[in-house]
């Protein structure tokens, strides 16, 4: 099946400092990929939707200019974290899809992200 | 977005058939059902699906509802390794966005 992969698998920061994590479709090309958030025991949030080439999409109540998105090829997005403080930690989770409409969503493994 | 409703918890033992309700009395009529799973500490992985007719696949068997307020997930012999979070999805709005839900824990005694 498809691949989706995810550097790095876990990361620890000090409040103020941005972080970067890479979604990457290893086999496919992945026209449209999504970013999840995950508190412990609580289900995957949406963050935002992003189609490659084009400005993502994001859902209600998150901040863009906090959560940058940018998918610049059909085989990579990348979430920057920006100013991470210690409420921003969580598990940060992207699927990605190869059609527009429904199509399977493959999941990479995740990210636990710590801000100190 | 149609909401599904699906049980907190579920038990079962090795070996034995699961099955994993789901209502979705709200679906609209191009509504797919989709179901993941939720290992700990890992993504989801993908299930199987369905619009309207009952589907199988290597993994497991989804029964959807004639009228298609409800459908059954079923593990027809359950392992340890199925011990995850079942989460039932309505799917298929614009670029495939999925809602996740609380899901159902499924508990496998050996």
């Amino acid at each position: 099946g498809a691949v989706v992969s995810q550097h790095p698998s876990w990361v620890i920061c000090k409040s103020g400092t941005s972080v970067k994590i890479e979604c990457r479709s290893l086999d496919f090309q992945a026209t449209t990929m999504f970013w999840y958030r995950q508190f412990p025991k609580q289900s995957l949030m949406l963050m935002a939707t992003s189609n490659e080439g084009s400005k993502a999409t994001y859902e209600q109540g998150v901040e863009k200019d906090k959560f940058l998105i940018n998918h610049a090829s059909l085989t990579l997005s990348t979430l920057t974290v920006t100013s991470a403080h210690p409420e921003d930690s969580s598990f940060y989770i992207c699927s990605a899809s190869e059609g527009f409409s429904f199509n399977e969503q493959f999941f990479g493994p995740g990210t636990r992200l710590t801000v100190l | 977005d149609a909401k599904t409703t699906q049980p907190n918890s579920m038990e079962s033992n090795e070996e034995e058939p699961v099955h994993l309700p789901c209502n979705h009395s709200t679906i609209s009529g191009t509504d797919y059902i989709h179901w993941y799973r939720q290992l700990p500490s890992q993504g989801p992985e993908y299930v199987i699906h369905g619009l309207t007719s009952n589907v199988n696949n290597r993994m497991a068997s989804l029964a959807i509802a004639e009228d298609r307020k409800s459908s059954t997930l079923i593990l027809h012999r359950a392992t340890l390794r199925d011990a995850a979070v079942y989460y039932c999805i309505l799917g298929g709005t614009s670029y495939g966005k999925l809602t996740f839900g609380q899901g159902t824990i499924l508990t496998v005694h050996p």
